[in-house]
């Protein structure tokens, strides 16, 4: 049974400040890593993709991998507060997401002003 | 690019009745799509998988005789909910694979079963 684990939260980050999310999975055969942000009844919007041991940076955004430790995580630069959302981390044990996607059950974000 | 269109976005129904809803890639082509459940406060589960001109792959605990999935041409998959009960009542999203990108997702489809 492949999981994704994350913290449900909610995380409350002041506006301006660095918010951090993190994920771990299961198989550690897994290639393929995103997030996805969600707004409240909306569908989830990719925010980033990363599948090699790094870091990945795109704007105010930045995923970390380590494969050995099965953890993936989200940096978010210079919180501002309509980054506040749901922080979906996604999983998938093929490239691209070609098998689907398992999703981690989300942490709530909240970045005050 | 890498649109996906779903419809229709919101749907009130009776129970026992049945629902279609679409899933559309808008500029490209898609031989496999996914439909996915989100219940209130829950994560997105895979219902099934599906593919252009074969039969689709159900996970475990889904229904596939309640839930009906056609993947007939390479920019549109249905999913019809048959005999639809409360307990139905759920968010569902598909997505569509494009080689060249990441999943995305469409604008999802809110259903309530009264």
């Amino acid at each position: 049974q492949k999981e994704v684990e994350q913290n449900s939260g909610p995380l409350s980050v002041p506006e301006g400040a660095i918010a951090s999310l993190n994920c771990t999975y299961s198989d550690r055969g897994s290639q393929s890593f995103f997030w996805y942000r969600q707004y409240s009844g909306k569908s989830p919007e990719l925010i980033m993709s990363i599948y090699s041991n790094g870091d990945k940076e795109d704007g105010r955004f930045t995923a970390q991998l380590n494969k050995a430790s099965q953890y993936v995580s989200l940096l978010i630069r210079d919180s501002q507060p309509s980054d506040s959302a749901t922080y979906l981390c996604a999983v998938s044990f093929s490239g691209g997401g070609a098998d689907g996607l398992t999703f981690g059950k989300g942490t709530h974000l909240i970045i005050q002003p | 690019g890498a649109v996906v269109s779903q419809h229709p976005s919101r749907v009130i129904c009776k129970s026992g009745t049945s629902v279609k809803i679409e899933c559309r890639s808008l500029d490209f082509q898609a031989t496999t799509m996914f439909w996915y459940r989100q219940f209130p406060k829950q994560s997105l589960m895979l219902m099934a998988t599906s593919n252009e001109g074969s039969k689709a792959t159900y996970e475990q605990g889904v229904e596939k005789d309640k839930f009906l999935i056609n993947h007939a041409s390479l920019t549109l998959s249905t999913l019809t909910v048959t005999s639809a009960h409360p307990e139905d009542s759920s968010f569902y999203i598909c997505s569509a694979l494009n080689m060249n990108s990441p999943l995305h997702f469409g604008n999802g489809t809110r259903l309530t079963v009264t």
